[in-house]
């Protein structure tokens, strides 16, 4: 596609649920970015993959979030267990190198 | 660590006026990208201008300029002949050249309204 993709568009769980949420990159993008918007915290950045790995995941916020990057394209975030305060619109971002972002239309979670 | 600071929540201006949003960063580095990033309601984020530090001249994307100071760690949005469509959350973001295993840095953004 033309842009960077999420799915779902908008997700409500109850509390204690797993939820997968799926980024897809522009095409030929090696990096891929992840951030949390909320109204208290603002815009956090979460993890960052160059190709597939990611040399730095203490941006995460606890362990029961995880993130793979597999074939160089599509990422996944996957929160485990979730809590109330993972509330929060999750924005995924692609960039050809280390310069100007795209970003996707978010997901928004809805934790009950 | 860096930080981004946005001292205006909120503004609001008539349309055709020209307006500007502040933006403080602080950092060590000496190499940096600094951005202007707008989100409508829609939720799309979308780049309005970037500067790279080590450049002197101040960048410009039509009626949208900036006012770089590097010294003074300073990076404002001018937007001159408001329109209706440039309402929006505007945030100042900051990212290294080079290095590291980070994102952008974000402010906590401006709610800029154009009244008609």
């Amino acid at each position: 596609g033309a842009g960077v993709s999420q799915s779902p568009s908008n997700k409500v769980t109850e509390k204690g649920k797993d939820v997968e949420l799926r980024c897809d990159p522009i095409s030929g993008h090696t990096a891929l970015y992840w951030y949390r918007q909320s109204l208290g915290q603002g815009l956090e950045f979460l993890i960052y993959f160059q190709g597939n790995s990611a040399p730095d995941k203490s941006g995460l916020p606890s362990d029961r979030f995880s993130a793979e990057r597999t074939g160089g394209s599509v990422s996944t975030l996957t929160i485990q267990r979730t809590q109330q305060e993972d509330s929060a619109v999750y924005l995924c971002a692609s960039s050809l190198m280390r310069d100007e972002q795209f970003f996707g239309p978010g997901t928004r979670l809805t934790v009950l | 660590a860096q930080t981004v600071t946005q001292s205006q929540p909120e503004m609001s201006v008539q349309e055709a006026e020209t307006v500007t949003l502040s933006c403080t960063y602080d950092t060590s580095e000496n190499n940096y990208y600094l951005f202007w990033y707008k989100q409508p309601p829609s939720r799309q984020m979308i780049l309005v201008i970037r500067q790279e530090a080590y450049k002197q001249q101040n960048a410009t994307e039509n009626r949208f300029s900036v006012n770089f100071q590097k010294a003074a760690k300073s990076f404002s949005l001018k937007i001159s002949d408001s329109q209706l469509g440039d309402t929006a959350m505007y945030f100042c973001a900051f990212m290294k050249l080079r290095g590291g295993a980070d994102g952008l840095t974000f402010g906590k953004g401006t709610h800029l309204i154009i009244q008609p």
